[in-house]
Parts: structure tokens; C-alpha cells; sequence
């Protein structure tokens, strides 16, 4: 079964940091292009970052200004999400999910697997 | 602000019809970017239902159907069924923003 599952979420004080990870399962995590995505409470999607599928392209939202900081280790299915100088707008259950492609990059790629998303709060 | 617009929310009865727009400019959806459709349940993750403007992924119901002229998309629903009630996220790219994957503000979908 192909899958994807979240966790290092939890409570944090303003200011900070947290690691996200997101395991990849049921399909050749090395070919794909990698996505986090998140969504405050009662808000909609936000795109956060995207990792090409041998980490040499990397992109972030500009709201985050270089606080946050995406990775990837193929020979461990891993994907993660490093979030310094974190802030209480940073609350927010944060999903990984997989780009539509293989092998390729597209840049306006969908996002067919998602994980269940793991649940970050910043507060003091 | 999101950089696709949404209505809010849109309801119909049960077996109606109903659409949801995604408004872009020329530097997104007008720039010929693909535009991809979620559904969200309440308390689930996002679930691809339209990719690239109007294909839809094995196991969807050919109820939802994608289109997209100009700077717009739209998401249609026929034979509204209760089930069906849930948030959807419509999403392209755009070119302005570095590497900039954009996500339309969801539409609460309510069926009465």
C-alpha cells in the first residue's frame, strides 16, 4: 500500500524549533518530487515547500523567509521539515504529500498521496 | 489572500448540480498552468479528485468533472449526493513567486 506518515508534531514555545519527518511506504520514494503542505486551524491549504527527487531542486513559500528547511534521504524513505524561530502562526497540522509524476519534474505538479498530517502548536 | 480565488461556500439539494470557480490571473491559471482539484473531508487529508484541468484519478466518480477557460477553472458536480459534503481546494502555479505551488482560499460545499 502505498503511504505516507507524518510525525515529530507537537507543543512548542514561540521562537522554537521542530523536526518533521514524513515515511514514505509501498512505492520508490527515491523517483518523486516531495511536498509539505499545511493548514492552520479552520483555514485552508498552504503550500510550504517541495524537494526535487535528488534534493538539487528546493523551493519554499516566500511567508517563510528562510526559517524553515526541507530535506530528504532516499535510502531511508524519508522526507522532513526542519522549522526554526517558530511563530504562533506556524500552528497548523502539516501533510506531506507526494507529486503526480515520476522521474520527471513538473511544476505544476497535483499531489496524489497525502499523508494523515501531523499536528504542530505554538504557544507559550 | 489567496492568489486563487474561491467562493467561500456553495450548497444544493441532493441529484442537483453544482459548480465551484477558481479565479486566477495571467500569471497562474492564464499563463496555461494546470489546475488540480481536492476534497477534504472534515478531518481528513486532502484527496486529488481533478488533475492537470480535467482528468480524473482511477476511482473517482465521473459525477466531478474539470474545466478551465481563460483565467478561470471550474469543479462541477452532478447528482449532488450527501457525501459529498466537504471543502475542495483547487490549485495551480504561479509564475511570480519563486517556485510557488498556489492553493485556492476552498469552498465549503453544503448539501441540503
Amino acid at each position: 500500500e502505498v503511504q505516507l506518515v507524518e510525525s515529530g508534531g507537537g507543543l512548542v514555545k514561540p521562537g522554537g524549533s521542530l523536526r518533521l519527518s514524513c515515511a514514505a511506504s509501498g512505492f520508490t520514494f527515491s523517483n518523486y518530487t516531495m511536498n509539505w503542505v499545511r493548514q492552520a486551524p479552520g483555514r485552508g491549504l498552504e503550500w510550504v515547500s517541495s524537494i526535487s527527487s535528488t534534493s538539487t531542486y528546493i523551493y519554499y513559500a516566500d511567508s517563510l523567509k528562510g526559517r524553515f528547511t526541507i530535506s530528504r534521504d532516499n535510502a531511508k524513505n524519508s522526507l522532513y521539515l526542519q522549522m526554526d524561530s517558530l511563530r504562533a502562526e506556524d500552528t497548523a497540522v502539516y501533510y506531506c504529500a507526494r507529486d503526480l509524476a515520476t522521474m520527471i519534474i513538473v511544476i505544476d505538479d497535483a499531489f496524489d498521496i497525502w499523508g494523515q498530517g501531523t499536528v504542530v502548536t505554538v504557544s507559550s | 489572500q489567496s492568489v486563487l480565488t474561491q467562493p467561500p461556500s456553495v450548497s444544493e439539494a441532493p441529484g442537483q448540480r453544482v459548480t465551484i470557480s477558481c479565479t486566477g490571473s495571467s500569471s497562474n491559471i492564464g499563463a496555461g498552468y494546470d489546475v488540480h482539484w481536492y476534497q477534504q473531508l472534515p478531518g481528513t487529508a486532502p484527496k486529488l479528485l481533478i488533475y492537470g484541468n480535467f482528468i480524473r484519478p482511477s476511482g473517482v466518480p465521473d459525477r466531478f468533472s474539470g474545466s478551465k477557460s481563460g483565467t478561470s477553472a471550474s469543479l462541477a458536480i452532478t447528482g449532488l449526493q450527501a457525501e459529498d459534503e466537504a471543502d475542495y481546494y483547487c490549485q495551480s502555479f504561479d509564475s511570480r513567486l519563486s517556485g510557488s505551488v498556489v492553493f485556492g482560499g476552498g469552498t465549503k460545499l453544503t448539501v441540503l
